[in-house]
């Protein structure tokens, strides 16, 4: 089944515990992108990336780190969490990048920073 | 980017057609139009797209105003499962993160049995 992946689900943890949360996708697309969405503010971006080692930052990438060394996979790191990056984070994947190719989402991951 | 204009929310009964507006005035002539929803714990679902012509798919139909300017995303009989926020989303046909979703506030909409 074509589908993006997230784990996991659910995380807990404590400032300054580095985490990362991975990100998969089993249909080949070159676009990747992980997106966070909270209460007020909706869905912003994080960072991008169009194809195996091309990354760059989207709307709000501070305290994100991000990798892309393979097709498939585009995990989203957290050197340093902190409480406000307490959210819930979406993970999506494309085609290409261009116009008329759809997004698909992953079922998101609750973190909560304590 | 283009900017899009969507009602904040709006009912319909269960098994009507709901027509959802969307107002994108400012539209690059290369940007094809997106639809997202969103149901409560889930992740964004894509919906349907278009370029200029009105489109159809198993989910809905997507109407394009001549200009452009707006699109209607249309349920042709509501069920339950459609209470959902619904996202208007131009996407640049070429260019960088001219490429990249910018989502706004959506419509949400509620479906009375």
């Amino acid at each position: 089944e074509a589908q993006v992946t997230q784990n996991p689900r659910y995380l807990i943890t404590v400032t300054g515990k580095k985490l990362t949360v991975t990100c998969s996708q089993n249909m080949n697309h070159e676009y990747m992108s992980w997106y966070r969405q909270d209460p007020g503010l909706g869905l912003r971006q994080i960072y991008y990336s169009m194809n195996v080692e091309v990354t760059d930052k989207g709307d709000v990438p501070e305290g994100y780190k991000v990798s892309r060394k393979e097709k498939r996979n585009f995990p989203l790191i957290l050197e340093s969490p902190s409480p406000n990056q307490t959210s819930l984070y979406f993970c999506a994947s494309s085609l290409t990048r261009q116009g008329g190719s759809p997004l698909h989402f992953g079922n998101g991951t609750r973190l909560t920073v304590t | 980017d283009a900017k899009t204009t969507q009602p904040n929310s709006m009912e319909s009964n269960e098994e009507e057609p709901v027509h959802l507006p969307c107002n994108h005035s400012t539209i690059s002539g290369t940007d094809y139009i997106h639809w997202y929803r969103q149901l409560p714990s889930q992740g964004p679902e894509y919906v349907i797209h278009g370029l200029t012509s009105n489109v159809n798919n198993r989910m809905a139909s997507l109407a394009i105003a001549e200009d452009r300017k707006s699109s209607t995303l249309i349920l042709h009989r509501a069920t339950l499962r459609d209470a959902a926020v619904y996202y208007c989303i131009p996407r640049r046909q070429y260019g960088g993160s001219q490429g990249n979703l910018i989502f706004g506030k959506g419509t949400k909409l509620s479906v009375k049995p």
